[in-house]
């Protein structure tokens, strides 16, 4: 399928390092934040979450950060592997216009993992 | 169990046209959203429905777009009299409980090309 990385910043690791991938969000009044990961012609696959009441969240084999002072989001994903390459995309609820169903994603972030 | 099932695959439709994209979420799913994706972007909300209504319309970029879940379960976005702008991917994601604080579980997307 078509590639939905296409002009994205790009992130290349070594298979079995680890990976940091960085996002900055617009809001200050945010609550809520995702991580998703898109393979090329899928969808976006849920990652890990975060409230902002809690600035650090692991997963299996992955951790979420969260800087509220300077609005900040990574994600580390740990052993990375062949299967991890993707486009990885941050969310943010929008606060904006108290809106119940909207989340707004950044630009993405496409990880190639060499073996 | 079916994750959510978008159809068509892929739309070619000629400047004019009217569209037609299906969703099923998956069965049971309280909420169900509409993003659409351009090359290269991430995906930007278009729509929001808790059960049967539609409680967020914010996203849609004109009175051509059009959406709709009268059973509160498929939904269905009309695109009228298509312009080359709105070639994208559409993305269609469901969620278990009401609002955005719950995963959201993603199709494959409708990849639509208007000529």
């Amino acid at each position: 399928g078509e590639s939905v990385g296409l002009h994205l910043p790009t992130l290349s690791v070594q298979e079995g390092d680890n990976s940091i991938i960085n996002c900055a969000y617009s809001n200050s009044a945010s609550d809520y934040f995702i991580w998703y990961k898109q393979e090329s012609g899928k969808g976006p696959q849920f990652i890990i979450d975060i409230r902002s009441n809690m600035d650090k969240r692991q997963g299996q084999r992955v951790t979420v950060l969260l800087n509220k002072t300077v609005k900040h989001l990574s994600l580390q994903i740990a052993a990375t592997q062949p299967g991890d390459s993707a486009v990885y995309f941050c969310a943010e609820n929008n606060a904006y216009g108290g809106s119940q169903g909207n989340l707004i994603f950044g630009k993405g972030t496409k990880l190639s993992v060499k073996p | 169990g079916a994750g959510v099932s978008q159809s068509p695959r892929y739309k070619v439709a000629k400047r004019g046209q009217d569209v037609a994209l299906r969703c099923d979420p998956i069965s049971g799913h309280v909420s169900l959203f509409w993003y659409q994706q351009a090359l290269g972007q991430g995906p930007e909300f278009l729509t929001y429905f808790q059960n049967e209504a539609q409680l967020d319309k914010s996203g849609l970029p004109s009175d051509r777009f059009f959406a709709e879940r009268p059973e509160g379960s498929v939904s269905t976005l009309k695109i009228q009299r298509t312009q080359q702008e709105d070639s994208a991917v559409y993305l269609c994601a469901s969620g278990r409980l009401a609002g955005i604080y719950n995963e959201q579980f993603f199709g494959p997307g409708t990849r639509l090309t208007v000529l």
